[in-house]
């Protein structure tokens, strides 16, 4: 899949602060997966987007695929120190799923 | 039913050495996926499995690796002559098609001296 680019790299927040993280290609994408990986564990699916304009919820959780389907946006709402972790997104387009590295959100209590 | 699994969870082996590693996915999964995850990277594409056979390995980075699917359920991904470079976490995913969810295992930490 088309490697897509994904900022920030890092953010740190307080808890019950909104966290956003955003992913940008060049391309259209078919379309996008989110994961998220806890410190020592291993990635989690959470969500798939693959109509344009699409928008998910889950929970504190909001998933956004652009009208082009060049862009996607994870939205977290009041932050929890549950959130700690990094969050992927990747393309699956024939198979092959490159992984950037993600953004790393810590939370301070 | 049960998750992805992989086995052995840590490995230390010398520089030189061949080793195996193993991968079970979820019961059928026709999608098998092998990625390696260096500290504070993302993971890094290896091969994937559609059945038995492998669709892309363009990940694999020298001849020194190679991995097998031979019965489309259990996998088994094969380093010789190992380096220290090869240390890292070796995590394996399955899906019910490509394209689909990937469902990850807790990963292989092999370590190279």
């Amino acid at each position: 899949g088309q490697q897509v680019m994904q900022i920030p790299q890092y953010q740190h927040v307080q808890e019950g602060e909104d966290f956003t993280t955003y992913c940008n290609s060049s391309t259209t994408l078919s379309n996008i997966q989110w994961y998220k990986q806890r410190p020592g564990g291993h990635p989690v699916f959470l969500i798939q987007l693959v109509k344009s304009g699409e928008v998910k919820k889950q929970k504190r959780l909001t998933f956004q695929f652009g009208e082009a389907k060049k862009n996607s946006s994870l939205h977290i709402t009041a932050t929890q120190t549950t959130d700690v972790g990094t969050y992927f997104c990747i393309n699956t387009n024939a198979g092959k799923s490159t992984f950037g590295d993600g953004t790393t959100l810590t939370v301070k209590p | 039913g049960a998750g992805v699994s992989q086995t052995p969870s840590n490995k230390v082996t010398e520089k030189g050495k061949y080793v195996e590693l193993r991968c079970d996915p979820i019961s059928g999964h026709t999608a098998l996926y092998w990625y390696r995850q260096s500290l504070g990277q993302g993971p890094e594409f290896l091969i994937y499995f559609q059945g038995t056979g492998a669709a892309d390995d363009s990940g694999l980075p020298n001849d020194r690796f190679f991995a097998v699917r031979p019965e489309g359920s259990v996998s088994t991904l094969k380093i010789q002559r190992t380096e220290r470079g090869d240390s890292a976490v070796y995590l394996c995913a399955s899906s019910s098609f490509v394209g689909n969810e990937q469902f990850f295992g807790p990963g292989t930490r092999l370590t190279v001296l």
